[in-house]
């Protein structure tokens, strides 16, 4: 079955960049699908802010996409998110998740458990 | 941007009753893009709907989803204790997603 697992620094500073690993289990990302960040602000609701395909083509939320950046790492079987210039209203859970697609439409699943990152100096 | 706004905020309902969420879309939605999650305290979101009436792999048959166009539905039939939660509607167009804000259904 597919775990994934989200790892990375609990803190950062304001306008540093916020850097997290999420490490795929019981699948190997070369053999396909998009793979996405997800975040929640302590709170509130979800906000996704991008994807990404195992060869590395990747899609990114409008809001969000001047400060991100996607990449992934097939030997590893992982994919990264990197976050700059970061400020308090970027103090989320962040997830990450497989990127599902078909005629039924698109959709998250699975999930990993999230991993909150705060903003604070 | 689809903005997605689902009502009520809260609902208040008691085990065995039926719970009935909307989810509005400010644009039409194609209901091939839009899904349904449960996420209680301190975990991540559960797929349970997509397609807008497919149900995920082991969702029990009392969640249902319906609806088209820009109104959405997510019901469930006999509420359990284990569903109350949170809600949250997702849709996929233009080449990103959205979220709505969430029902949370609680206990009455």
């Amino acid at each position: 079955q597919v775990q994934l697992q989200e790892s990375g620094p609990g803190l950062v500073k304001p306008s540093e960049t916020l850097s997290l690993t999420c490490t795929v289990s019981g699948y190997s990302i070369s053999s396909g699908y998009y793979w996405g960040w997800i975040r929640q602000p302590p709170g509130k609701g979800l906000e996704w802010i991008g994807s990404i395909y195992h060869s590395g083509s990747t899609y990114y939320n409008p809001s969000l996409k001047s400060r991100v950046t996607i990449s992934v790492d097939t030997s590893k079987n992982q994919f990264s998110l990197k976050l700059s210039s970061v400020t308090a209203a970027d103090t989320a859970v962040y997830y990450c998740a497989r990127e599902n697609w078909n005629d039924k439409g698109n959709w998250f699943d699975p999930w990993g458990q999230g991993t909150l990152v705060t903003v604070s100096s | 941007e689809i903005v997605l706004t689902q009502s009520p905020g809260t609902l208040s309902l008691s085990p065995g009753e039926r719970a009935t969420l909307s989810c509005r879309a400010s644009q039409s939605v194609s209901s091939s893009y839009l899904a349904w999650y449960q996420q209680k305290p301190g975990q991540a979101p559960r797929l349970l709907i997509y397609g807008a009436s497919s149900r995920a792999t082991g969702i029990p048959d009392r969640f249902s989803g319906s609806g088209s166009g820009t109104d959405f539905t997510l019901t469930i039939s006999r509420l359990e204790p284990e569903d109350f939660a949170v809600y949250y509607c997702q849709q996929y167009g233009s080449s990103w997603y959205t979220f709505g804000q969430g029902t949370k259904l609680e206990i009455k």
